[in-house]
Formats: structure tokens, sequence, C-alpha cells
């Protein structure tokens, strides 16, 4: 147990749809990260916030968006969903601004979009 | 920016047998370099990571990396495979200069037979 939870596990939607990821980090730790983890694409960064605030952008798009919250658990909402949205969602915790240290990631949630 | 490649999307090897997972990074800067595991609906846990210093580095069930900056490697490799060594292998990089998140390689899924 990495302690890192996410939810739901799974889930199923349809296309149009918005969904929305939570993500609690390991207790002390101050940065979440969102990954994306897709047949064709491969795990990709999306982005990153920093005790509450956002620290860094990758591969996110705009029907995509994430916030971090004052008990720094976050979530990440997807909206307008696409087929192609489908995929495994991942958040790692680190304690700082960085994850040269550790990451501990969560088990993932599997969006389908049919 | 800085990047990883991995050789071969699939690797299958007897039980016992040598395991090798090859991985190459691509930077700029000295890098720090991760490897992680994931097992079927599993996120990720790392296995072992070089950030500095000896530059063989050992980690869980019995894995060892060797940072090789001549040759930009850092090969996952366990003498003695075990059927419960079948997983998805990532390597992954971060930037000492950044700093920031993990950039993973696409992964190479090994198999292990009987």
């Amino acid at each position: 147990d990495s302690g890192v939870t996410q939810t739901p596990k799974h889930l199923i939607t349809a296309t149009g749809q918005r969904v929305t990821l939570r993500c609690s980090p390991r207790s002390g730790d101050l940065s979440v990260y969102w990954y994306q983890q897709s047949l064709d694409q491969g795990l990709q960064f999306l982005i990153q916030y920093y005790n509450g605030e956002e620290r860094a952008k990758g591969n996110i798009l705009e029907r995509f968006s994430a916030q971090q919250f004052p008990d720094l658990h976050s979530e990440l909402n997807l909206s307008s969903l696409e087929l192609g949205d489908s995929a495994l969602y991942f958040c790692a915790s680190s304690p700082n601004t960085n994850m040269n240290t550790e990451a501990f990631f969560g088990q993932g949630t599997r969006l389908t979009v049919v | 920016a800085q990047s990883v490649t991995q050789l071969g999307s699939h690797v299958s090897v007897s039980e016992g047998a040598l395991v090798l997972l090859r991985c190459n990074y691509s930077s700029s800067v000295p890098p720090y370099l991760f490897w992680y595991v994931q097992y079927p609906n599993q996120g990720l846990q790392l296995l072992l990571k070089y950030t500095t210093g000896a530059t063989l580095v050992k980690g869980i069930n019995g894995f060892e990396a060797e940072f090789k900056k001549s040759e930009t490697s850092f090969h996952l490799t366990k003498p003695s495979a075990h059927m419960s060594d079948a997983a998805e292998y990532f390597c992954a990089v971060i930037n000492t200069g950044t700093a920031s998140k993990l950039t993973f390689g696409t992964g190479t899924r090994l198999q292990v037979t009987l």
C-alpha cells in the first residue's frame, strides 16, 4: 500500500460527459501529480500541484482541469469526454516540489468512455 | 528535454534465467534515473533509483541496475527470474536541473515461462 488513495477505481461514462477523479496523497506529502496511461501514448504527465498551487503542466488538454484543496487532496476534472480519453489515470504524491526523492503512486482510476 | 528509451516492448525469459531490461537515457545534465514496476491492475512501485554516488544500484526483489554514463544506459538486471516477476517495467528520468516530474519510457512487459 503506497498510501496514495484514488477513487473511484473504475469509471464508465458516455461521450460528452464530465467526470471527477479524486486523489488523496500520502500523509505529509505536499505535491500531487497526475499521469495518464494509455496504450498509444504510454505514461504522460498531466499536471502537478504543490501545496495548493499549480506547479507544472504537461500534456493536459484544455478540457481537463485539476485543483488541490487545503486538505491537500486533489481532483482531476475531465469534461466533454471523448472515446480517446479512455485510459488509466494515476495520481502520485511526494513530500516536496519534485519527484527525485521518491514519488508514491496510487492504484489508478480506470476510465472507460463509451 | 530529458527522455528515456526502452529497447524491447516485450521480453520473455525462462524461470531461473537472467533478466535484462534495457534503458537508455538522453539528458543534457546529469540525470536521476528510476525503474518502476507495474503489476496487473496495480499502480507503479519503485524498484530502484540512481541519484548520485555508487553507479551500481540495488533495489527490491533482487533487481539491480548500473548507471553507465559513457553508454547513457541504465539497464535493469536480475540474476534469476521468478514467475512473480512477470509485470511491466518502466524506466524513468528526472533532470537534476529541473527536478520536477518523472518522464517515463514506453515500458517493457516481462513474461516469465516455466
